[in-house]
C-alpha cells in the first residue's frame, strides 16, 4: 500500500466552515500534488509543490491554499466552504526516481461534502 | 498545447472477452507514457508504463499496452476480461524534457465488465 496518507477519508461540513485536508508522505518525495474530482471524472490540478517553502497554484482555478513547510506534509485549507466545494480531493506525490519509473503515487482521497 | 485523449468515456465489455482502452497523445519526443487505475472511492493505482523499448509492455492484473510511435498511441489491453476489472482508467503522459515529470492526464475512461 501507498505511503501516503490523507485525513479525513469522508468529511460533511457546513457552509462558510473553515476546513483543512491533511495529506503527509513518509517516502521522502520532494514533489507533491492536490488534485480535486468530481465522482468518476477527470482529475485537476489545483496546486503543487516541488519543495519545502515552494507551492504553486494549478490548471483549475481554486479558492484553496496549501502549505510546504515540511517536506513530508502538504495540507490544503479552504477558508469558507461552500456548497461548490463538494467533491473528491486526491493527494499525490513523486521525486526523480519515481517519477520516472512509476509516476505519482496517490493517496486514497478525501471526499467533501459541502451543507 | 500538450495533451492526453481517451476518446471513449465508457467500454462496456463482457467477461472473458478481450478489452482495449484508448489513449492518444499529442506530446512531442518521446515521453513517458502511464496508466493508472481507480476504484470507487480510491486514489489512483499505477497499473504500467513504457518508457522505452519493447512496444507492448506488461503491467499488474495481466493489464498490458501497446505503443504506437507513428500514431502517437498508447492503448491499454487485456486478453480475457474480468468482472473485478471493472474500474475508472487513465491514461497520462510525461513530456520529455520536464525534469519534474510532471503528468499531463486524460480524462479517463469508465471500463464495465458485464457477467
Amino acid at each position: 500500500e501507498a505511503d501516503i496518507y490523507q485525513t479525513p477519508r469522508y468529511l460533511v461540513i457546513g457552509t462558510g466552515k473553515k476546513i483543512t485536508l491533511e495529506c503527509s508522505q513518509t517516502m521522502g518525495h520532494d514533489k507533491m500534488y492536490w488534485y480535486q474530482q468530481d465522482p468518476g471524472m477527470e482529475l485537476h490540478l489545483i496546486h503543487y509543490s516541488y519543495g519545502v517553502n515552494s507551492t504553486e497554484k494549478g490548471d483549475l482555478s481554486s479558492e484553496s491554499t496549501v502549505s510546504r513547510i515540511r517536506t513530508e506534509h502538504f495540507p490544503l485549507t479552504l477558508e469558507s466552504a461552500r456548497p461548490s466545494h463538494t467533491s473528491q480531493y486526491l493527494c499525490a506525490s513523486s521525486d526523480l526516481l519515481t517519477g520516472a519509473n512509476y509516476g505519482y503515487t496517490f493517496g486514497s482521497g478525501t471526499r467533501l461534502t459541502v451543507v | 498545447a500538450q495533451s492526453v485523449a481517451q476518446p471513449e468515456d465508457q467500454v462496456n465489455v463482457a467477461e472473458g472477452n478481450p478489452l482495449t482502452v484508448k489513449c492518444t497523445y499529442s506530446v512531442s519526443g518521446n515521453p513517458y507514457l502511464f496508466w493508472y487505475v481507480q476504484y470507487p472511492n480510491r486514489g489512483l493505482q499505477f497499473l504500467l508504463k513504457y518508457i522505452t523499448g519493447d512496444n507492448l509492455v506488461k503491467g499488474s492484473y495481466g493489464f498490458e499496452a501497446e505503443f504506437n510511435k507513428s500514431q502517437t498511441s498508447f492503448h491499454l489491453k487485456k486478453p480475457s476480461a474480468l468482472v473485478s476489472d471493472s474500474a475508472l482508467y487513465f491514461c497520462a503522459v510525461s513530456p520529455p524534457m520536464d525534469s519534474n515529470y510532471q503528468l499531463i492526464w486524460g480524462a479517463g475512461t469508465k471500463l464495465i465488465i458485464k457477467p
